[in-house]
């Protein structure tokens, strides 16, 4: 059973351009995860999706992010217009329900 | 937002040495504390969880200690080694509703040979 896949793993964006980060959660899991790290720092969450239904995103910016989990094919995190700030490395995290909560290996963004 | 607080930000031990890294929760629904490892590189792993119907938690080498009224646990490494250098993160979560794992902002442990 494959993990939680995110691609890219890594990702240079400039300044104004959009990043789009894709995640598959594991199978069986309908429930993803969205969190933010930045260097030395913990997990900030961003927002929690279940197919097509955004349930929490209280911890996405109002601006220039949004996410998605269509019915078929991986959620997707969308960065409009980066800005360095947005530096950092993205987790996401799948789980069947309540429980255990489960990480893929994370997409670096890097803006120059 | 309810908060974790978690201490240590960092902690060098000696091998064989029991590091303790210790949180403190303000939200009372809360009813399961997991414990994260995380890699340098990689993303975090469930550790060990408790529930606050036990005091303590043992899995190997890793214990949990929590006190509810205090509204404080702890993760204690008995024997450490060098294989578990890495960043712990505390959690509180809650069963009732849906999941939205709050994480402490967590502790860079480094076990010296």
């Amino acid at each position: 059973n494959a993990g939680v896949m995110q691609n890219p793993r890594h990702l240079v964006r400039r300044r104004g351009q959009e990043a789009r980060l894709r995640c598959s959660p594991m199978k069986g899991h309908s429930h993803v995860y969205w969190y933010r790290q930045l260097p030395e720092e913990g997990l900030k969450f961003m927002v929690y999706l279940q197919k097509e239904n955004i349930i929490d995103e209280s911890g996405m910016p109002k601006e220039r992010f949004s996410a998605e989990f269509p019915k078929e094919g991986p959620s997707i995190l969308r960065i409009q217009q980066v800005v360095r700030g947005d530096s950092a490395a993205y987790f996401c995290a799948s789980s069947p329900g309540a429980g255990e909560l489960f990480f893929g290996e994370g997409s670096r963004l890097t803006v120059l | 937002q309810q908060q974790v607080k978690q201490s240590p930000q960092s902690l060098i031990v000696q091998k064989g040495g029991i590091p303790i890294i210790n949180c403190a929760y303000e939200n009372t629904a809360f009813d399961y504390f997991p414990w994260y490892q995380q890699f340098p590189g990689k993303g975090p792993a469930l550790l060990i969880a408790i529930r606050p119907d036990v005091s303590e938690k043992k899995e190997g080498r890793f214990t949990i200690s929590f006190n509810k009224s205090a509204k404080q646990f702890s993760l204690h490494i008995m024997d450490s080694q060098p294989g578990d250098s890495a960043t712990y993160f505390c959690a509180g979560d809650y069963s009732g509703g849906y999941q939205k794992v709050t994480f402490g902002t967590g502790t860079k442990l480094q076990v010296i040979p």
